[in-house]
């Protein structure tokens, strides 16, 4: 099955600067990479997603980067604040209808 | 985006008791339905998959006379967690796809379950 490895597991950045989060998966059927924001006791909210045809992505302060051929994909988040401070879970899946292997999440601080 | 719901939000139950965890689609046609169960600071891990009218499907390791997944509808499927033990304490949380959802699914709020 899919394995999803995910680094770092914390990071703490200056506000405003950024943060990168990486993602490695094993499966080369999975076609859909969406990245999650949950905070504390709460479902995970959908920030982006990038599906394999494509190689980037951007939405304002939020860009994912997909590399097919080494199996990685990477979240930025440009111009940090307060609010970003959250856990973030990349996950993997054939589909966007399909089942998703998380990854293990990166608890990422915003240092005001 | 799509809503899913799920109740209750949280429950304490009594060592050897079942515990029943609802969860709805409320303005789409939830085809296929998941249940993730995600232990304090660690991982969603997913424990089955259902589609609606048909037998859930579960993930290695996950005891499917335990975990009771039920999904008579195209908006309601239920997790019940028979004899429950205290290591079957964790966030369960459902998510959903469907018609009328796009291709992507939709996680309901979670279900805090405690067992004494």
């Amino acid at each position: 099955g899919e394995n999803v490895e995910q680094h770092p597991s914390t990071l703490s950045v200056q506000e405003g600067d950024s943060a990168v989060i990486k993602c490695t998966y094993s499966d080369s059927a999975s076609n859909y990479f969406p990245w999650y924001k949950q905070e504390l006791g709460k479902r995970p909210q959908l920030i982006i997603d990038i599906r394999s045809n494509v190689g980037e992505k951007k939405d304002q302060r939020i860009a994912v980067t997909l590399n097919k051929t080494a199996k990685h994909f990477s979240l930025h988040i440009t111009e940090t604040q307060p609010e970003d401070s959250a856990v973030y879970f990349c996950a993997a899946s054939r589909g966007g209808n399909e089942k998703l292997t998380f990854g293990t999440g990166t608890r990422l601080t915003i240092i005001p | 985006g799509a809503v899913v719901s799920q109740h209750p939000s949280r429950v304490i139950c009594k060592s050897g008791t079942s515990v029943k965890i609802e969860c709805r689609s409320l303005d789409f046609q939830a085809t296929t339905m998941f249940w993730y169960r995600q232990f304090p600071k660690k991982s969603l891990m997913l424990m089955a998959t259902s589609n609606e009218g048909s037998k859930a499907t579960y993930e290695q390791g996950v005891e499917k006379d335990k975990f009771l997944i039920n999904h008579a509808s195209l908006t309601l499927s239920t997790l019940t967690v028979t004899s429950a033990h205290p290591e079957d304490s964790s966030f369960y949380i459902c998510s959903a796809s469907g018609r009328g959802a796009g291709n992507e699914q939709f996680f309901g709020p979670g279900t805090r379950l405690t067992v004494l």
